[in-house]
């Protein structure tokens, strides 16, 4: 079985300063795993995914986020948080099925004050 | 850029009535979900569809629960007897290639209400 845990249900930092959402899993199998983005009032959209290739992994919009099967976590960075960052961030897995059922966590809301 | 699309946005029915959620995927892809969230939980897997069969079904997704693409663009979600706790966003989603590490497009997600 496969599982997604994120802490922190909110977020808040300042304008300019480190963004760090973290997301541990549980999986049995090699897992894959995805960060998601939700603006208001659109669907999630892909912000970078690990597929057993490099361990850091670099996304869309100066996300990164690093694989460290040691500590089972997959935590979303980027230096430096602008406005428009402000949105709903979802950690997902997948791998156990091969029918690209994705597990996810319960979601993190990033609020990025001026 | 193409894009999942998802109609209607927003949905009110009362208990008892069926609905029918509906999903254009993008035009290439192959592999389709539908994925809930009810408010304040997570989004959670209901059912993938490939080669017009189900290739997956969570425990959610019962008797009350079925998909289709009647044709060559839409794909559907119907419940046919809605409960209160139906009420959730429904997202679907779609994929160009088979297996667990590819990526999944998601469409806007539609509310359903249910009374």
């Amino acid at each position: 079985a496969q599982s997604v845990t994120q802490l922190g249900s909110h977020v808040s930092v300042s304008e300019g300063a480190l963004v760090l959402l973290r997301c541990n899993y549980s999986s049995s199998v090699p897992p894959y795993l995805f960060w998601y983005v939700q603006y208001p009032n659109q669907g999630l959209q892909l912000l970078l995914k690990y597929t057993s290739a490099a361990t850091l992994v670099k996304g869309i919009n100066g996300f990164e986020a690093e694989f460290k099967k040691s500590e089972t976590s997959f935590h979303l960075t980027k230096p430096s948080a602008h406005m428009s960052d402000a949105a709903e961030y979802f950690c997902a897995v997948s791998g156990s099925s091969n029918t690209g059922k994705l597990i996810f966590g319960q979601g993190t809301t990033l609020q990025v004050k001026p | 850029e193409p894009e999942v699309t998802q109609t209607p946005s927003h949905q009110v029915t009362q208990m008892g009535q069926e609905v029918i959620l509906r999903c254009v995927p993008i035009s290439n892809h192959l592999y389709f979900y539908w994925y809930r969230q009810i408010l304040g939980q997570k989004v959670e897997f209901l059912v993938s569809f490939y080669n017009n069969e189900i290739s997956e079904k969570s425990e959610i997704f019962d008797d009350q629960f079925s998909v289709e693409r009647p044709d060559g663009s839409n794909f559907t979600l119907k419940i046919r007897s809605t409960k209160l706790e139906d009420s959730a966003m429904y997202f679907c989603a779609s994929g160009k290639d088979r297996g667990d590490q590819e990526t999944q497009y998601f469409g806007p997600g539609t509310r359903l209400l249910v009374l």
